[in-house]
């Protein structure tokens, strides 16, 4: 079993949606959880950085951390084209472990 | 403020010859990291320093691979001899203490 799992996708949805992106852990000592964004042939770019349990949210994108289920997620209200992109989680204590990445795309 | 910085942006050679790729970390961060992604495994971590000093590096495929970090703004991953096995996007990344990483936009080798 993976130290971080998620669903690869690919994942479509209309201008507008909602979208759920979702990462399930093994690692009870993980500490720091964060969703990067990576557009096509870029590096990937934090999004959101969350430490405790709740919600984080930031204009559109709101991240969820639930420690005692070992579940993340990263909503996205009103998506855009713009949106489309792979997104990762990742999580960290001592060392950082990535996600696979989901790929979205936003369709017009 | 300038993000991390990698060169080259492409790079394209033969199986065999010697690849030598670059990175500039963010000024003041004390962590960086050097990752592959490719499709079939995504993002792995090969090495990592901590203030100029290798700390981890057993993602490091093979003797193949080797890395440096001279000093606090330069580091270096080099591939000899590379093998087209070895074709993938190089990230490197750069942090401040546990702070989450920042990434460079990665050198897109081939090896032919």
């Amino acid at each position: 079993q993976k130290e971080v799992e998620q669903d690869p996708g690919p994942l479509s949805v209309p201008e507008g949606a909602i979208v759920s992106l979702n990462c399930t852990y093994s690692n009870s000592a993980f500490q720091y959880f964060m969703w990067y964004r990576q557009y096509s042939r870029k590096g990937p770019e934090l999004l959101m950085y969350t430490y405790s349990s709740g919600n984080k949210e930031d204009g559109r994108f709101t991240a969820q951390v639930d420690k005692s289920s070992k579940y993340i997620s990263l909503f996205i209200r009103d998506s855009q084209p713009s949106d489309s992109a792979t997104y990762l989680c990742a999580m960290n204590n001592n060392d950082m472990r990535f996600g696979a990445g989901t790929r979205l795309t936003v369709k017009p | 403020d300038a993000g991390v910085i990698q060169s080259p942006r492409h790079e394209v050679t033969e199986m065999g010859q010697e690849v030598t790729l670059r990175c500039k970390p963010i000024s003041g961060h004390d962590y960086l990291f050097w990752y592959r992604q490719t499709m079939m495994r995504g993002l792995e971590l090969l090495i990592y320093f901590n203030n100029n000093v290798p700390i981890d590096d057993s993602g490091m495929p093979e003797d193949r691979f080797s890395a440096k970090m001279p000093n606090a703004s330069f580091s270096t991953l080099k591939i000899q001899p590379s093998e087209p096995r070895d074709s993938a996007v190089y990230f490197c990344a750069s942090s401040s203490g546990n702070q989450p990483q920042h990434f460079g936009d990665g050198t897109r080798l081939s090896i032919l």
